[in-house]
């Protein structure tokens, strides 16, 4: 399968703990986002990669949460102290942009975390 | 982005045609309307997209009126496959691309 893939698919941790995610995109795709869903609504975006370079973060990304994607392959997404808040589905896709054409985005299967 | 409006269900029988409808009023004239599901337990899927003309594929097309304050997709020959949650998303097709989801349409499709 060369789609977009994530581990774990489920995660289940105690309130305070930290917890990492991984993201492997589609091989060569140049850029990478992290998405978060929250039962019953749409996905939220979070932050993109433009390969190794962090280029946006939305404000429903805190203090608590960090992205990586260290060598423009695959990322991480940790999430310090975690909250029951935290308690979503997370997202990855990952696109080729090339300049004036249409990209779309390809979204993996995504990371369900669970805060008790 | 714009904002669109979605009916929050819609259901099909199997084999008919499911039609989707989507209202985005204050779509820009540079604004292109994307169609996503998603299949639960599964992360977004992109369907089609366009930005005045009619669009088809192998899995939709796209209607989308001549003033584009509005748009239908449609499935000609829904599947009980087809069930999932269906998103209208309007945005710019240059610079940077997040996708900016609302709640969608949930399509059930029965035999």
């Amino acid at each position: 399968d060369t789609g977009v893939s994530q581990d774990p698919r489920h995660k289940i941790t105690k309130r305070g703990q930290n917890v990492t995610f991984r993201c492997d995109p589609i091989s060569e795709h140049n850029r990478l986002y992290w998405y978060r869903q929250t039962l019953g609504q749409g996905p939220e975006f979070l932050t993109y990669f433009q390969n190794e370079a962090q280029l946006e973060k939305s404000r429903l990304l805190s203090d608590r949460f960090s992205a990586e994607r260290p060598k423009g392959s695959f990322s991480t997404l940790e999430i310090q102290r975690t909250e029951q808040g935290d308690s979503a589905m997370y997202l990855c896709a990952s696109s080729l942009v090339v300049w004036g054409s249409f990209n779309e985005q390809f979204f993996g299967p995504g990371t369900r975390l669970t805060v008790l | 982005d714009a904002k669109t409006t979605q009916p929050p269900s819609m259901d099909c029988a199997e084999g008919r045609a499911a039609n989707l409808p989507c209202n985005h009023s204050t779509i820009s004239g540079n604004e292109y309307v994307y169609w996503y599901r998603q299949i639960h337990s599964q992360g977004p899927q992109y369907i089609i997209h366009g930005l005045k003309n009619n669009e088809t594929n192998e899995m939709a097309s796209l209607i989308i009126t001549e003033d584009r304050k509005s748009s239908t997709l449609i499935l000609p020959h829904a599947t009980l496959r087809d069930t999932a949650v269906y998103y209208c998303i309007v945005r710019v097709n240059t610079g940077f691309q997040k996708l900016v989801f609302g709640t969608g349409t949930r399509l059930l499709v029965s035999p």
